[in-house]
């Protein structure tokens, strides 16, 4: 089956540092990538679409300017939770799709804000 | 808005049982259902995906139903094992085929 990466799988900061994720899609191209958060005991919250080439659309509540997404190429997208505050401390997890095809998910990046 | 429940939240059965965990879904206006699993702190394992137009997929031993009129679907799991322990979400695609809504999940615990 597709294989999706993500890096790092985890990532301790302090309060106020931006801090970048990586989705890689490594045996097919992903025209739209999908971001997820989820906080501990509950479920998968989409936050944003990305598709190869252009803007993100984020979903209602999630801050386009908080939670950079860029999608440069057909293999990888990236988030970038800026200034993290100990609130956004959540396991994040993308997922990608080629046209017509199921969405593949990556392993999550647990990311701890102190 | 689309809303997904799971039922039960949390489940703890002997092994060898068969067991049934529920999906229930607001808006009957689905692409397609997915069952994924979800182990501690990992990723989601695809388990079965459903199209809106058919009623069940089988994969060993798992079955998942779906009666997208009623906006149920079922996932059956026969003579369960430990390994079968983990988290299971189901998640419904709307009609782009696009965006995902999952579920709360059920937490199963086969005991040995």
């Amino acid at each position: 089956g597709a294989v999706v990466s993500q890096h790092p799988s985890w990532v301790i900061c302090k309060s106020g540092t931006s801090v970048k994720i990586e989705c890689r899609s490594l045996d097919f191209q992903a025209t739209t990538m999908f971001w997820y958060r989820q906080f501990p005991k509950q479920s998968l919250m989409l936050m944003a679409t990305s598709n190869e080439g252009s803007k993100a659309t984020y979903e209602q509540g999630v801050e386009k300017d908080k939670f950079l997404i860029n999608h440069a190429s057909l293999t990888l997208s990236t988030l970038t939770v800026t200034s993290a505050h100990p609130e956004d401390s959540s396991f994040y997890i993308c997922s990608a799709r080629a046209p017509g095809e199921t969405q593949y998910f990556g392993p999550g990046t647990r990311l701890l804000v102190l | 808005k689309q809303e997904v429940t799971q039922i039960p939240a949390a489940l703890s059965v002997p092994e060898g049982e068969n067991l049934v965990l529920n999906c229930s879904f607001t808006d009957s206006a689905i692409y397609n259902l997915q069952w994924f699993r979800q182990d501690p702190g990992k990723g989601l394992t695809s388990l079965l995906l459903i199209q809106s137009s058919q009623r069940e997929q089988t994969s060993g031993r798992l079955n998942a139903s779906l009666d997208k009129s009623s906006g149920r679907s079922t996932l059956y799991i026969a003579a369960s094992q430990p390994g079968d322990s983990a988290t299971y979400l189901c998640a419904v695609s709307d009609g782009t085929a696009s965006k995902l809504t999952f579920g709360t999940g059920t937490r199963l615990q086969v005991t040995l």
